[in-house]
């Protein structure tokens, strides 16, 4: 199957910083990306879907001027989370799809706000 | 009502018993039916993908759809340890790549 990373694995940061996750599809072009966020025990959230070189289209509640999304190239996706707060800690996962409908996830980014 | 529904568990088996996996959903459109597996910490892996209804088997795994009562099912034989996780239906439309997702079955496979 295709293959999608992610970096960095896991962060740690202090309350009021930004944080940038990567998502690259390595073998394949993935025209559209997606961004989860993940709480323990729980299911996996959409919070936003780019298509690349177009701006994401964020899920209800999720605000877009925090969580920056930039898509821009086939292969690279970006989530940047902005002054981030202990309530942002979360599992971070994306996916990208390419042209069937199928998506491939990235192993997830583990992000804590101190 | 939720769009998807899953039952969280956990499913406790021993090792080598048949394994069955459900999700009901509402949405009649939904076309394309997925499983997921997710290890602790992990990002989730495509296991089985099926478009409409019918059967699908991979190895020990077995998907089915039956739109008529909007239920799919994830069969897994021979069960082993190392297939303790949690174990994701999603399903969607299919025209906007949106996935609606279940909660996830912890399954526990002991040896």
């Amino acid at each position: 199957g295709a293959v999608v990373s992610q970096h960095p694995s896991w962060v740690i940061c202090k309350s009021g910083t930004s944080v940038k996750i990567e998502c690259r599809s390595l073998d394949f072009q993935a025209t559209t990306m997606f961004w989860y966020r993940q709480f323990p025990k729980q299911s996996l959230m959409l919070m936003a879907t780019s298509n690349e070189g177009s701006k994401a289209t964020y899920e209800q509640g999720v605000e877009k001027d925090k969580f920056l999304i930039n898509h821009a190239s086939l292969t690279l996706s970006t989530l940047t989370v902005t002054s981030a707060h202990p309530e942002d800690s979360s599992f971070y996962i994306c996916s990208a799809a390419g042209i069937s409908n199928e998506q491939f996830f990235g192993p997830g980014t583990r992000l804590t706000v101190l | 009502q939720k769009e998807v529904e899953q039952d969280p568990g956990p499913l406790s088996v021993p090792e080598g018993a048949i394994v069955s996996l459900n999700c009901t959903y509402s949405n009649s459109a939904f076309q394309y039916f997925m499983w997921y597996r997710q290890y602790s910490r992990k990002g989730p892996e495509l296991l089985m993908y099926t478009y409409s209804s019918g059967n699908k088997e991979d190895g020990r795994f077995t998907a089915q759809v039956d739109k008529s009562s909007k239920y799919i099912s994830l069969f897994i034989r021979d069960s082993q340890p190392s297939d303790s996780a949690t174990y994701l239906c999603a399903m969607s439309a299919g025209s906007n790549y949106q996935l609606i997702w279940g909660a996830g079955t912890k399954l526990i496979i002991k040896p």
